[in-house]
């Protein structure tokens, strides 16, 4: 059954404390990204990876970091320097140079205390 | 500039009765547009994209968008509005940047549905 797995689902932190969000894929997809979503928002680029090893900074990247070590993963730190955690976290991936379709995770809704 | 603008946050409609969610874009590019639709606490789903082929697009649940050119529009309809149609949708432009390609989402629509 392929797709995109997040975990976890709810995460609370409190202030101060880095956190990291998993992302797994097993569809084989080159590219991985992470996008923040607030209420009555789009979705905003965080960080996303055309490849293993390399990644690269969205429109909002300041207060978080990635690591994309392996094909099918491409966790996501939200690190104690992120001003305004608290939001809905989307990672997507996408065949790179076989159109531009993106398929979601289920995402993690993070709850800073 | 690239953008995406999703003409009406909120929509409600009645059962049984035509849905319309109105989108306009701006794009340097032949653009690639989307729909997608989320439930509350989910995932994105496409519902429909348009990659310069027809410009009248079928996608799911009995979806369908019309690209104008002329009018930078991509508005999604359905002839009858069902209860599990209620969601927020989002209408998103994909522009080729920095050597990969980019997602531009509008702020998205908001699908009432009542009995």
């Amino acid at each position: 059954d392929g797709g995109i797995t997040q975990s976890p689902k709810y995460l609370f932190r409190k202030e101060g404390q880095n956190v990291t969000l998993s992302c797994e894929q097993n569809l084989n997809h080159d590219a991985m990204y992470w996008y923040r979503q607030d209420p009555g928002q789009g979705l905003r680029l965080i960080y996303y990876s055309q490849i293993v090893n390399d990644f690269q900074k969205g429109d909002i990247a300041e207060g978080y970091s990635v690591s994309r070590e392996k094909k099918e993963s491409f966790p996501l730190t939200v690190t104690s320097a992120q001003k305004n955690p608290t939001a809905f976290y989307l990672c997507a991936s996408s065949i790179e140079g076989a159109g531009t379709l993106q398929y979601f995770g289920p995402g993690t809704r993070l709850t800073v205390l | 500039a690239q953008s995406v603008t999703q003409l009406d946050s909120h929509v409600s409609v009645s059962e049984g009765t035509p849905v319309l969610l109105r989108c306009n874009y701006s794009s340097s590019y032949s653009p690639s547009l989307f729909w997608y639709v989320q439930h509350p606490n989910k995932g994105l789903q496409l519902l429909l994209k348009y990659t310069s082929a027809a410009t009248l697009v079928k996608g799911i649940n009995g979806f369908e968008a019309e690209f104008k050119k002329s009018e930078t529009s991509f508005h999604l309809t359905k002839p009858s509005a069902h209860m599990s149609d209620a969601a927020e949708y989002f209408c998103v432009v994909s522009v080729p940047s920095g050597g990969y390609n980019k997602l531009i989402f509008g702020a998205g629509t908001r699908l009432a549905v009542h009995p």
